[in-house]
């Protein structure tokens, strides 16, 4: 596609709900990249990926995230037994080499009720 | 470890006005790369420019200009007569050579009244 896509746009989860977040990179991009925006903060890095091998997780906060990206494209976030303190805005973001600038969806809002 | 700081967290400025955006990173690699990216109220960030840290020569685009200084960690960014699009929050960020991970700053919400 012509840009990342996030979906969904929003998402309102109960506290404990399990929640999945898709990510479509742009088309022959490589790289694909997981950050979490709170309110007022910059993004911090959940975890990357180099076509479908996930190379570093090590941003990711606890074992309630799980991403994964099986064919090497669409990726998802999934966070189980989702807590208020993941509330936040989740952004993808892909780049066609190693080292280039990314190009970010638009993220998903996740707010945890 | 890696860190950006964007000591500035609000800018307003008038129209047609220029305007700084202070950063300054630490690493301890010799190898790395800066950013700068552009989030207006839509959400989704912008890529604007990267610099590779054996290239200090300040680059022009447009409005926009970019001042690298290798000796005091700095990357500011200058936007010469503002206008209302440039309304937006700019976050600088830094990746070490060799690795994706990329560490933003807390970011510069800048506002330009008209």
């Amino acid at each position: 596609g012509a840009g990342v896509s996030q979906s969904p746009r929003y998402k309102v989860a109960k506290r404990g709900q399990d929640v999945a977040l898709r990510c479509d990179p742009i088309s022959g991009h490589v790289s694909l990249f997981w950050y979490q925006q709170a309110l007022g903060q910059g993004p911090e890095f959940l975890t990357y990926f180099q076509n479908e091998a996930q190379l570093d997780k090590s941003g990711l906060p606890s074992d309630r995230f799980f991403a994964e990206r099986p064919e090497g494209s669409v990726s998802t976030l999934k966070i189980q037994r989702t807590q208020q303190e993941d509330s936040a805005v989740y952004l993808c973001a892909s780049s066609l080499a190693i080292g280039d600038g990314y190009t970010f969806g638009s993220g998903t809002r996740l707010t945890v009720v | 470890a890696q860190k950006v700081t964007q000591a500035q967290t609000e800018i307003s400025v008038v129209e047609k006005e220029d305007v700084t955006l202070d950063c300054v990173y630490e690493t301890r690699d010799t190898t790395y790369y800066l950013f700068w990216y552009k989030q207006p109220p839509s959400g989704e960030l912008v890529f604007l420019i990267r610099r590779n840290s054996f290239d200090e020569q300040n680059e022009i685009s447009g409005r926009y200009s970019w001042n690298f200084q290798k000796s005091t960690s700095s990357f500011n960014f200058t936007i010469t007569a503002s206008q209302v699009v440039d309304s937006a929050v700019y976050f600088c960020a830094l990746r070490p050579g060799g690795y994706q991970k990329v560490t933003f700053g807390t970011g510069t919400k800048l506002q330009v009244i008209p």
